[in-house]
């Protein structure tokens, strides 16, 4: 079966980083998403990684190992904003969209 | 430029109504999907066009219905609700390619007593 996995909450502290974690095993690999949602809100998009190695845009970076199955969100100098939901998705061999059920991030002040 | 939108925002159904869903994009994408997404759960696909005129099913097609008449419209509908249907529905939208990100509606939040 398809299978993607995250952690189902993190806390953090404003001004810190944090790491979040999605491992992943599906039928085919066409690239790896994630995407934030805040709560009562649609899934905005992040980030795409289809070859291994570290993406950076801005506070956030994205990194990917496939043949480890595994890719991870890093965000810098947390804000408030930040508290979220972040959302790992893999695209398998039919191009679908699998997804985690998502890494609810506190921040504290 | 609106995206996508979603009517209604929230609805509340008795048990065997009828429902439809509305959808619209306004960025001329060609593949539309519509979402089912329920506390502690993924983001389950329930059907999908990768162009005006087709559709496919998803992971969980069974109760619901699609069509795609023209490229602008993707309607989902319950033909006869069941409470395991409450959720919220999220329709998205992208240019249809295995990289294109994929663009959300708000959500329609449905409750089915």
């Amino acid at each position: 079966g398809q299978n993607i996995d995250q952690p189902t909450e993190m806390t953090a502290t404003e001004g810190a980083i944090v790491q979040i974690n999605c491992t992943y095993q599906t039928s085919g690999f066409n690239g790896l998403f994630w995407y934030q949602q805040h709560a009562g809100e649609a899934p905005t998009f992040l980030s795409y990684n289809v070859l291994d190695g570290l993406e950076e845009k801005g506070r956030f970076s994205s990194f990917l190992s496939r043949s480890k199955g595994y890719s991870y969100l890093l965000l810098k100098e947390l804000q408030m904003k930040d508290s979220a939901s972040y959302l790992c998705a893999v695209a398998d061999s039919n191009y679908q969209l699998i997804w985690g059920a998502g890494t609810k991030l506190i921040i504290k002040p | 430029i609106a995206g996508i939108t979603q009517a209604p925002t929230s609805q509340i159904l008795a048990a065997g109504r009828r429902m439809t869903l509305r959808c619209t994009q306004d960025m001329r994408h060609n593949a539309m999907y519509w979402y089912r997404q329920d506390l502690g759960l993924g983001l389950r696909l329930i059907h999908y066009s990768n162009t005006a005129g087709t559709t496919g099913k998803g992971e969980v097609p069974d109760g619901y219905s699609v069509s795609r008449a023209n490229t602008d419209d993707f309607p989902l509908t319950l033909a006869s609700a069941v409470p395991s249907q409450t959720s919220v529905y999220f329709c998205a939208s992208s240019a249809g390619g295995p990289q294109d990100t994929q663009y959300f509606g708000p959500g329609t939040r449905l409750t089915v007593l």
